[in-house]
């Protein structure tokens, strides 16, 4: 059964820092990698998704790395900002078909604050 | 962008009445669509996976006569709490996909609250 680990569970930055946040899974056979992120009491925005055979993906302040061989995903924040505060979510879709046909199995998320 | 809307954003009604959520999938067709109930300060947990024209697939603990799910186009899933009690007050969100290789969007959920 595939579990995704994610730490730190929580990070507080001040304004400008570069950061890095970290994802990992147990079992190595994903069809694709996804970084989301949540908002107070909001649904799920996609940020970045990785296919299995891709090692990075970079979206303006964002990049993301996958490293499939380790179970290993790093999401890496450049010059934070107060508004990139919120929940992100790593997601990874197993290379399964059938009934599994596109679950994506989350982790726990780490809530980043950023402050001035 | 590709765009998922779900309605009602929040519900908050007595104890035995039904609840209907819809979820649209508004500028693309949605092969498949999944339901998650989140908790507070907790992660997603998936509820059931829908697909158009055919019976939802239900996870491990999901009672699907009290989570009834009906998929009847491309573009719309729609998730009923049947007979709500206390225990079903949540936030709950759905999601669509196109093709494996393109991202998941998410609506922006529909917090219940049953009195």
């Amino acid at each position: 059964k595939q579990e995704v680990t994610q730490i730190p569970a929580a990070l507080s930055v001040p304004e400008g820092e570069n950061l890095v946040l970290n994802c990992s899974f147990t079992d190595s056979a994903i069809y694709n990698l996804q970084w989301f992120r949540q908002d107070p009491g909001k649904g799920l925005t996609s940020l970045l998704l990785i296919q299995s055979s891709q090692r990075e993906q970079t979206s303006g302040r964002l990049n993301a790395s996958l490293d499939k061989s380790s179970g290993r995903s790093t999401l890496y924040i450049a010059a934070s900002q107060p508004g990139d505060s919120a929940t992100y979510l790593c997601a990874v879709t197993s290379n399964a078909g059938g009934t599994s046909y596109g679950k994506l199995t989350f982790g726990q998320g780490t809530i980043l604050t950023v402050h001035p | 962008g590709a765009v998922v809307s779900q309605h009602p954003s929040r519900v908050i009604c007595k104890s035995g009445t039904s609840v209907k959520i819809e979820c649209r999938s508004l500028d693309f067709q949605a092969t498949t669509m999944f339901w998650y109930r989140q908790f507070p300060k907790q992660s997603l947990m998936l509820m059931a996976t829908s697909n158009e024209g055919s019976k939802a697939t239900y996870e491990q603990g999901v009672e699907k006569d009290k989570f009834l799910i009906n998929h009847a186009s491309l573009t719309l899933s729609t998730l009923t709490v049947t007979s709500a009690h206390p225990e079903d007050s949540s936030f709950y969100i759905c999601s669509a996909l196109s093709w494996l290789n393109q991202p998941q969007h998410f609506g922006d959920g529909t917090r219940l609250s049953i009195l």
